[in-house]
């Protein structure tokens, strides 16, 4: 059973540009959810796709957009970037995204931002 | 909003000795589980454990234990035996919401086990 894996592992970006991070999904798993994780702190949700659809978001602005593939692969894009968007990015696998469904993390991408 | 407070931003123990970390939540649903993950340097995010708030009986994996207080929405992670290895962040999450599995994070608590 292959589990989540992300890339790439880090990423260093400049201001205004834009950065896609990319998920494979454990196997048997159709939901994808993408958090970041600013240095010190706990990882806060950004959204949450099920089937190819969004099915969730947190409080991040437009300009973070995601996709998910019929392999349930996932992306997830930053227009615009700013500073303060540099941070580990995890990416989390799980069967159906019912509330009885454990996340299964993968490794993250550090993206840092000059 | 759900919030997620974890009160000590660190701890240390002594190798093969007991530790207990706070976790207090804040939620208006009724059924819910509740997850402790541990991040070590390497940055992947583990379960820990899970524990799923209908069940009376606190969760146990081997040297790992919960206090679920469901009335005081505590849930304490219990960490006996510590070994060198448990040396991580340790993160206790909560549903955001009562529509799916989106996870709401409290700040950490950083445990350094000593030899």
């Amino acid at each position: 059973e292959t589990g989540v894996t992300q890339s790439p592992t880090h990423l260093i970006k400049t201001r205004g540009q834009q950065v896609t991070l990319r998920c494979s999904s454990q196997s048997g798993h159709n939901t994808v959810s993408w958090y970041q994780q600013a240095l010190g702190q706990g990882p806060q949700f950004i959204f949450q796709y099920y089937r190819e659809e969004e099915n969730g978001r947190g409080n991040f602005p437009p300009r973070f957009s995601g996709l998910q593939f019929p392999n349930y692969s996932s992306e997830l894009n930053v227009n615009a970037l700013e500073l303060d968007d540099s941070a580990l990015y995890l990416c989390a696998s799980s069967l159906v995204g019912g509330i009885s469904d454990t996340q299964y993390f993968g490794p993250g991408t550090r993206l840092t931002v000059l | 909003a759900q919030t997620v407070t974890q009160s000590q931003p660190e701890m240390s123990v002594q190798e093969a000795e007991t530790v207990t970390l706070s976790c207090t939540y804040d939620t208006s649903e009724n059924n819910y589980y509740l997850f402790w993950y541990k991040q070590p340097p390497s940055r992947q995010m583990i379960l820990v454990i899970r524990q799923e708030a209908y069940k009376q009986q606190n969760a146990t994996e081997n040297r790992f234990s919960v206090n679920f207080q469901k009335a005081a929405k505590s849930f304490s992670l219990k960490i006996s035996d510590s070994q060198l290895g448990d040396t991580a962040m340790y993160f206790c999450a909560c549903p955001t919401n009562n529509a799916g599995n989106m996870l709401t994070f409290g700040g950490g608590t950083r445990l350094m086990v000593k030899p």
